[in-house]
């Protein structure tokens, strides 16, 4: 099955820098990307997602970019906000005959400080 | 509540008990998932459904029971062979095939 890593585990920014998070996946059949935030004691929602046939979305201040040969994708957050701390989850797909599951890589603390 | 309910938001099970989570959804997103969420190590895949009658083993199933007699309704039994002290279990469904998930706000079981 599909087996998912995310670096680091925990980041602290300082307010205005810029935020990077690394996934990478190992089944080259998985096709789609989404990133989650979750806020302390809340659910997961749904930031920004990428599919396999696109290298690069952006949407404001964040952005995702996807690496098929390296089977890598990351989120860019830049000009870093205290309400962007959070933990945030990366996931990748593929359809199966049983139908189609997200995995997730183990999390990312972000802090980012005033 | 985002259209995906789970309830309760705190349950409390006594050792040998089994106890059951519902969640509930009004987005008819044929696609429904349990996943319990571990300090430290993310989402795991406990049982998901595609279709109503239908449901999959996840990673995690072990000690864990599903129904999905109704579309809305994707239930989960936790049996008294789920040793964990304490979990945050977490619904999902889905609108298509490689999609996103909407996810419900929770479940926090703690063993007493």
């Amino acid at each position: 099955g599909e087996n998912v890593e995310q670096h680091p585990s925990t980041l602290s920014v300082q307010e205005g820098d810029s935020a990077v998070i690394k996934c990478t996946y190992s089944d080259s059949a998985s096709n789609y990307f989404p990133w989650y935030k979750q806020e302390l004691g809340k659910r997961p929602q749904l930031i920004i997602d990428i599919r396999s046939n696109v290298g690069e979305k952006k949407d404001q201040r964040i952005a995702v970019t996807l690496n098929k040969t390296a089977k890598h994708f990351s989120l860019h957050i830049t000009e870093t906000q205290p309400e962007d701390s959070a933990v945030y989850f990366c996931a990748a797909s593929m359809i199966e005959t049983s139908g189609s599951r997200l995995t997730f890589g183990e999390g990312t603390q972000l802090t980012v400080n005033p | 509540d985002g259209g995906i309910t789970q309830s309760p938001k705190y349950l409390f099970r006594k050792e040998g008990q089994n106890v059951t989570l519902s969640c509930e959804q009004n987005l008819n997103h044929d696609a429904m998932y349990w996943y319990r969420q571990d300090p430290g190590q993310g989402l795991r895949l406990i049982y998901y459904s595609q279709i109503v009658n239908d449901f999959q083993k996840g990673d995690i199933a072990e000690g864990y029971s599903v129904s999905r007699e109704k579309k809305e309704s994707f239930p989960l039994t936790v049996t008294s062979a789920q040793k964990n002290p304490t979990d945050f279990y977490l619904c999902a469904s889905m609108a298509g095939q490689g999609d996103g998930y909407t996810f419900g706000s929770g479940t926090r079981l703690t063993v007493v």
